[in-house]
């Protein structure tokens, strides 16, 4: 049973670029996060997305960034015209669909996004 | 609105030893759930344990048991006998399940710095 893939591990971009970063859920999980970690610092939560539904997008910055997650595929987190501080460990999370309980998420490795 | 704090920025403890790392949280919601994840130098997240506000039992998973103490809003987790893995940043989550859905984001706390010494 396959865990939470994120790719690529490790991301390099200029400022001005567009980052792409890619998350497969756990086999059975229907619900995506994606949290971002500056360094030296606690993650801090972007945005919940469903099948083809944004759940919940309050942590995320008003401009240049958007994310999806299609019917089919990953989840898709895009950045648009990089900046510096865009430098951070960006983690996608799944969980499953809800059965009334707790539901526990689950971490992807991460994407190392570095801004030159 | 939901805060997390972790007091304990570093700490080193010795192989063997138990060592419990600090958590308190701040809601007004009723019902939510708190978590601890494990995160080693090589940067995953692993999950390490889970309670829920309405459980009445300290959850414990292995060598893992977090002390949850609901009117002190404290939910700290207690490793006993320390290995040399355990070396890694600690953080503290929590979760509104006020909805009922189970399924809403997740607040974390800055993190602890755990090493364990030989």
């Amino acid at each position: 049973n396959a865990g939470v893939m994120q790719n690529p591990r490790h991301l390099v971009r200029r400022r001005g670029q567009e980052a792409r970063l890619r998350c497969s859920p756990m086999k059975g999980h229907s619900h995506v996060y994606w949290y971002r970690q500056l360094p030296e610092e606690g993650l801090k939560f972007m945005v919940y997305l469903q099948k083809e539904n944004i759940i919940d997008e309050s942590g995320m910055p008003k401009e240049r960034f958007s994310a999806e997650f299609p019917k089919e595929g990953p989840s898709i987190l895009r950045i648009q015209q990089v900046v510096r501080g865009d430098s951070a460990a960006y983690f996608c999370a799944s969980s499953p669909p809800t059965s009334g309980g707790g539901e526990t998420q689950y971490f992807g490795p991460g994407t190392r996004l570095l801004v030159l | 609105a939901q805060k997390i704090t972790q007091t304990q920025p570093g700490m080193f403890v010795q192989e063997k030893e138990a060592v419990t790392l600090d958590c308190t949280y701040d809601t007004s919601d009723q019902s939510y759930g708190l978590f601890w994840y494990k995160q080693p130098s090589s940067g995953e997240m692993i999950f390490l344990i889970y309670q829920g506000s309405y459980d009445e039992q300290n959850a414990t998973e292995g060598r893992y048991s977090l002390n949850f103490q609901k009117a002190r809003k404290s939910a700290n987790l207690v490793i006993s006998a320390s290995q040399l893995g355990d070396s890694a940043m600690y953080f503290c989550a929590m979760r509104d399940d006020s909805t009922g859905f189970g399924n809403e984001k997740l607040t974390f706390g800055t993190g602890t710095r755990l090493t364990i010494i030989p």
